[in-house]
């Protein structure tokens, strides 16, 4: 089965740049999508594959592929980006949805 | 606005059943698919299904294959989960999610909105 790596957890101070990495096969032939999920919420897109930014979602987050590893940046962190990141792909040999193990993003 | 409203959770004992329900509204129902995710408490997000309204393609986590079962209304345009021989490991939050494709397989999937879950919790 497909699988999604991404590191436990990753500290960030306030006002600097966090980047969470997720690693996969061949990921440049895939579309990955970012969800943060905070606790006791809902998932909440933050990063598809598409030039547009989701709804509501501010200019911090951005995301980039590298064919091995896509990483989600987000830039200026506050308190309020605290939260679990996920990554996402569609496994089409398999026709599932696959998701990374998740990183707690911490602001110290 | 994009509304999705899951109802249907509750406390069933091992190898009972419980269906879910999530009742959509905002949107053109039949022209995206739609996934079901759960998050266990102090564990990850897990994909366990997804409907394509278009082409009526189901998918499911190996976990759940047998078991569950996806089904759509749509003159309700709601989305359902019919959850059988349910399982100590089938404790949960249950989401659903609406597409920004019509079918995964098309355009791969991506989750763009999310309801507010519904709590699962199997135990004798």
């Amino acid at each position: 089965s497909y699988v999604l790596t991404q590191p436990p957890s990753v500290s960030v101070a306030p006002g600097q740049t966090a980047r969470i990495p997720c690693g996969g096969d061949n990921l440049a032939s895939k579309s990955v999508n970012w969800y943060q999920q905070k606790a006791d919420q809902a998932p909440v897109l933050v990063k598809w594959d598409d030039p547009v930014r989701p709804s509501g979602i501010p200019e911090r987050f951005s995301g980039s592929n590298s064919g091995i590893t896509a990483t989600l940046t987000i830039t200026r962190v506050d308190a309020g980006d605290e939260a679990d990141y996920y990554c996402q792909v569609w496994d089409g040999d398999r026709g599932h949805v696959v998701f990374g193990g998740g990183t707690k993003l911490t602001v110290l | 606005e994009v509304q999705l409203v899951e109802s249907g959770g509750g406390l069933a004992p091992p190898g009972r059943s419980l269906r879910l329900s999530c009742a959509t509204s905002g949107f053109s129902f039949k022209e995206y698919a739609m996934h079901w995710v759960r998050l266990v408490p102090g564990k990850d997000l897990e994909w366990v299904s997804s409907v394509s309204w278009n082409t009526g393609r189901t998918f499911y986590a190996e976990s759940v294959k047998g078991r569950f079962s996806v089904s759509i209304d749509n003159a309700k345009t709601s989305l359902y989960l019919q959850m059988n021989s349910l399982r100590v490991e089938d404790s949960g939050f249950y989401y659903c999610a609406k597409d920004s494709h019509v079918d995964p397989v098309v355009g791969g999937a991506t989750l763009e909105y999310w309801g507010q879950g519904t709590l699962v919790t199997v135990s004798s």
